[in-house]
């Protein structure tokens, strides 16, 4: 069956240095979530998106933006990259339709970006 | 706020013994629950979520996760632990009836070690 895709899956980039991760979900998914996952943490969610348009926000910093497309996939776009920014950040994707249509989410294996 | 409490940091077992991973949530309403899994440097993948109805709950990989309210605990089983079970374990709550199931509150994870 197909996952989620992320791209690229590692990524260095060097301080105030621009980053662009990208998400592709389930076919037919509709929403699409952030998450960042720091050495030795919990995932924290970033931000999420519901046919296209933003539904909820959370720890998401300033210097970071993110989108979903018309094909639904999404990215995440990371501006004066921090070395704190390195992390692992997942995509997830799932379906809010009703019944046995609403799914739980799937989540890609993750893009690991290091910041030099 | 909404909170999710896994006590145990690090927990060893024998390969063959029983296992039970510990979670606690702090949530306003009924809560969605659920257990993640993820090996090292991999993605999460969901193994059982609590909605409503038996709370006692099935997954993958002969888990099961027990919901009680009274104790605002949903503990995680397996009866008999395999080499491969050795992973970090995430509970999660997540914030949203019905339409989403992407926003997510984890745990700061449970990291299972299994002894030959």
């Amino acid at each position: 069956a197909a996952g989620v895709i992320q791209s690229p899956r590692h990524l260095i980039k060097e301080k105030r240095e621009t980053a662009t991760l990208k998400c592709y979900p389930i076919p037919r998914h509709d929403t699409v979530y952030w998450y960042q996952q720091g050495p030795g943490q919990d995932p924290q969610f970033l931000i999420s998106f519901y046919e296209k348009m933003q539904s909820d926000k959370g720890s998401i910093p300033d210097r970071f933006s993110a989108q979903q497309f018309s094909d639904y996939h999404s990215e995440l776009n990371m501006s004066s990259l921090e070395l704190g920014d390195s992390a692992l950040y997942f995509c997830a994707s799932s379906s809010q339709g009703t019944g046995p249509m609403n799914t739980e989410a799937f989540f890609g294996q993750g893009t690991r970006l290091t910041v030099v | 706020a909404q909170s999710v409490t896994q006590p145990d940091i690090h927990i060893t077992v024998s390969e063959g013994a029983s296992l039970e991973l510990r979670c606690n949530y702090s949530y306003g309403a009924t809560p969605y629950l659920f257990w993640y899994v993820q090996s090292p440097g991999q993605g999460l993948q969901l193994l059982l979520k609590y909605f409503s109805g038996d709370t006692l709950v099935q997954g993958i990989k002969g888990f099961e996760a027990e919901f009680k309210r009274s104790q605002s605990s949903f503990n995680l089983r397996k009866p008999s632990v395999h080499w491969s079970d050795a992973a970090e374990y995430f509970c999660a709550v997540g914030l949203n009836y019905g339409g989403s199931q992407g926003n997510l509150i984890f745990g700061k994870g449970t990291k299972l070690s299994v002894k030959p």
